[in-house]
């Protein structure tokens, strides 16, 4: 079983849309989540840190569930420039010395 | 500005011809590593380093080779390149790596060709 995973879509949403998707993992010992933003042909950029209370920035929601494994971002009043590559990122205890684990990524397409 | 270098943007090479992928950070991290992407694979790496003198294997690592000499560097070394290295590369940097790894700093990436 793959350790981080994520649906690779795409997911094609209607602007101004709510779009959610999630990411499992399969180590229980994941402490850290983030998600990661990336655009076409470009680098990978921090959107947020996933907290066990969850995380809140502007219409972006993180939410963290230890119990089923997986985090999700959830995009209320979905952008045209929100349009990307959404990455999951886990950072394992023991999991090698770097701790990160990176998912495949979920492609999002917001269409007018 | 705090930022992670990597030079060229775009290499066009031939197969054998050795070729080198530079990367420098000015935010004296510690923690540094180089990634593949490929269609479909995801961003899979090659080799990491928690600090100077310090490197390790990631996930594919044959091919490759690194060194870390001095902090702010990281360069990627290709010996002998083949086609199958045909990828877009990132180089990444953080404050510190293993169980504390949190924010990564990537690099505007490297759209490498062999021919």
């Amino acid at each position: 079983r793959k350790e981080v995973e994520q649906d690779p879509g795409p997911f094609n949403v209607p602007e101004g849309a709510t779009v959610a998707f999630n990411c499992t993992y399969s180590n229980s010992a994941s402490q850290s989540f983030f998600w990661y933003r990336q655009d076409c042909r470009k680098e990978p950029k921090l959107l947020m840190s996933v907290y066990s209370s969850g995380n809140e920035d502007g219409r972006f929601t993180a939410q963290l569930n230890r119990a089923s494994q997986y985090i999700s971002l959830l995009i209320r009043d979905s952008k045209l420039s929100d349009s990307a590559t959404y990455l999951c990122v886990v950072n394992i205890l023991g999991g090698g010395a770097d701790g990160l684990t990176f998912g495949k990524g979920t492609h999002l397409i917001i269409q007018p | 500005e705090a930022q992670v270098t990597q030079n060229p943007r775009y290499l066009i090479t031939v197969t054998g011809k050795k070729l080198t992928v530079t990367c420098s950070q000015n935010m004296n991290h510690e923690y540094m590593s180089w990634y593949r992407q490929d269609p479909g694979l995801g961003l899979r790496q090659i080799y990491y380093s928690m600090n100077v003198e310090v490197t390790d294997k990631g996930d594919v690592p044959e091919g490759y080779k690194v060194s870390r000499k001095e902090k702010r560097n990281f360069p990627l070394i290709l010996e002998s390149p083949s086609p199958n290295q045909t990828s877009l590369y990132f180089c990444a940097s953080s404050p510190t790596g293993g169980s504390t790894n949190e924010k990564l700093f990537f690099g505007s990436g490297t759209q490498l060709s062999v021919l």
